[in-house]
């Protein structure tokens, strides 16, 4: 199983800053079958980042994506208000799919 | 558009089973994966298997195999997740996504609750 780490656990910010968050696997992902969501308290996750770097759909560009083998980035460049939850990165290439445990973005 | 819509919440007691079904719409259901993903309460996402709705066949996340059993219904375009033994530690949402093959998952249904208490 790939077992996904996520850093920080939590990062407090304001808006308009920036921010990174990390995501390294216990094995090398085929950038294609890194995946990014973000989840806002009592919703759904919702679809960011496929394949390591493309926007999915509707996704401003202040969101980024970077990386491979075993380290990725997502990146978004100016906080807004609606930005503050809880990010995941996922990898769908192996059986288990597995996820990292989750970066929450709060307000500082 | 493409949407799943889930059934909704259910309160059930501990040993009992639950199923809980994801309806499809907005695009040709037998050519997407359907997966299912846990999430306890304040907790984070945890994959629990996949459904091919083409054939019906599955795969099960380890922890899960023996408990859990998904199928389709083509007719309605419906995908069920039954899970039984049910303990309390397994109150959460759940939710059912949809995936090309190995792809990521997009979109997601709205997450059933299901809460296991005596």
């Amino acid at each position: 199983e790939i077992v996904l780490t996520q850093s920080p656990g939590t990062l407090s910010l304001s808006p308009g800053e920036r921010a990174t968050l990390s995501c390294r696997a216990s094995q090398s992902v085929s950038s294609i079958y890194l995946a990014w969501y973000q989840q806002k308290p009592g919703q759904a996750p919702r679809l960011l980042i496929y394949g390591a770097s493309s926007r999915a759909t509707g996704i401003p560009d202040r969101f980024s994506g970077s990386g491979s083998g075993a380290d990725f980035t997502l990146t978004i460049s100016r906080l807004e208000p609606e930005d503050f939850a809880v990010y995941y990165c996922q990898q769908h290439g192996h059986s288990p799919w597995t996820f990292g445990q989750g970066t929450k973005v709060e307000i500082k | 558009q493409v949407q799943l819509v889930q059934s909704g919440a259910e309160v059930t007691k501990p040993g009992a089973s639950v199923k809980v079904s994801c309806k499809a719409s907005g695009y040709t259901f037998t050519n997407y994966y359907i997966h299912w993903v846990r999430q306890a309460p304040g907790q984070g996402l945890e994959w629990i298997g996949v459904i091919d709705p083409r054939g019906g066949s599955t795969v099960y996340a380890q922890k899960w195999q023996g408990r859990v059993t998904m199928t389709r219904d083509t007719s309605t375009s419906t995908v069920y997740m039954e899970l039984s033994s049910l303990r309390s530690d397994d109150t959460a949402v759940f939710y059912c996504a949809r995936a090309a093959a190995v792809s990521c998952f997009d979109p997601w249904g709205q997450g059933t609750l299901v809460t296991v208490s005596s």
